[in-house]
């Protein structure tokens, strides 16, 4: 089937500690995008990507960081920096620009103590 | 950004319609109107989206109004599995901005 994977499911880590979220998807997307989701708020944009070896900053990058060497794959990196990484990440992909619609992974909810 | 303005929650009955409302009046004349809904703990899904004319498919349906400052998202028939976050988005380039979104809660 085709789809957004996203792995693990939770993740524990110690404060300090990069760690980094991966982002799969085989519906031949062009688009891949990060977003952020704290407890009661919507999503927030971290980062995306139109095409493969580029990628732009949405609302919130700082702290984290983000490749794109190939077309279906588009992890993330919560770096040290990240004041408050604890949240749940979503990714998600789409053919392109404005008349697509987004298809989302079903999320790492990252727990770091 | 062109943002959108919804109602903190909503509640419906069962069987029943419902029609959730999205301002944006800011909006230009490239953003089309997303709609998507998210069950607690999960990704988003993707509902219906829209330009000028009125759409719809078989999850709802979208009412445009004709000055496209605001717009209706139609559910024919609560079920509970309806029960959501249904969130209201214009998206023109590549990326999307969320807003805090309309809790749905359908009641038996």
């Amino acid at each position: 089937d085709g789809g957004i994977t996203q792995s693990p499911k939770y993740l524990f880590r110690k404060e300090g500690q990069n760690v980094t979220l991966s982002c799969e998807q085989n519906l031949n997307h062009d688009a891949m995008y990060w977003y952020r989701q704290d407890p009661g708020q919507g999503l927030r944009l971290i980062y995306y990507s139109q095409i493969v070896n580029d990628f732009q900053k949405g609302d919130i990058a700082e702290g984290y960081s983000v490749s794109r060497e190939k077309k279906e794959s588009f992890p993330l990196t919560v770096t040290s920096a990240q004041k408050n990484p604890t949240a749940f990440y979503l990714c998600a992909s789409s053919r392109g620009t404005g008349t697509h619609e987004q298809y989302f992974g079903p999320g790492t909810r990252l727990t770091v103590t | 950004d062109a943002k959108t303005t919804q109602p903190n929650s909503m509640e419906s009955n069962e069987e029943e319609p419902v029609h959730l409302p999205c301002n944006h009046s800011t909006i230009s004349g490239t953003d089309y109107i997303h709609w998507y809904r998210q069950l607690p703990s999960q990704g988003p899904e993707y509902v219906i989206h829209g330009l000028t004319s009125n759409v719809n498919n078989r999850m709802a349906s979208l009412a445009i109004a004709e000055d496209r400052k605001s717009s209706t998202l139609i559910l024919h028939r609560a079920t509970l599995r309806d029960a959501a976050v249904y969130y209201c988005i214009l998206r023109d380039h590549d990326d999307m901005r969320f807003g805090a979104g309309t809790r749905l809660t359908v009641k038996p």
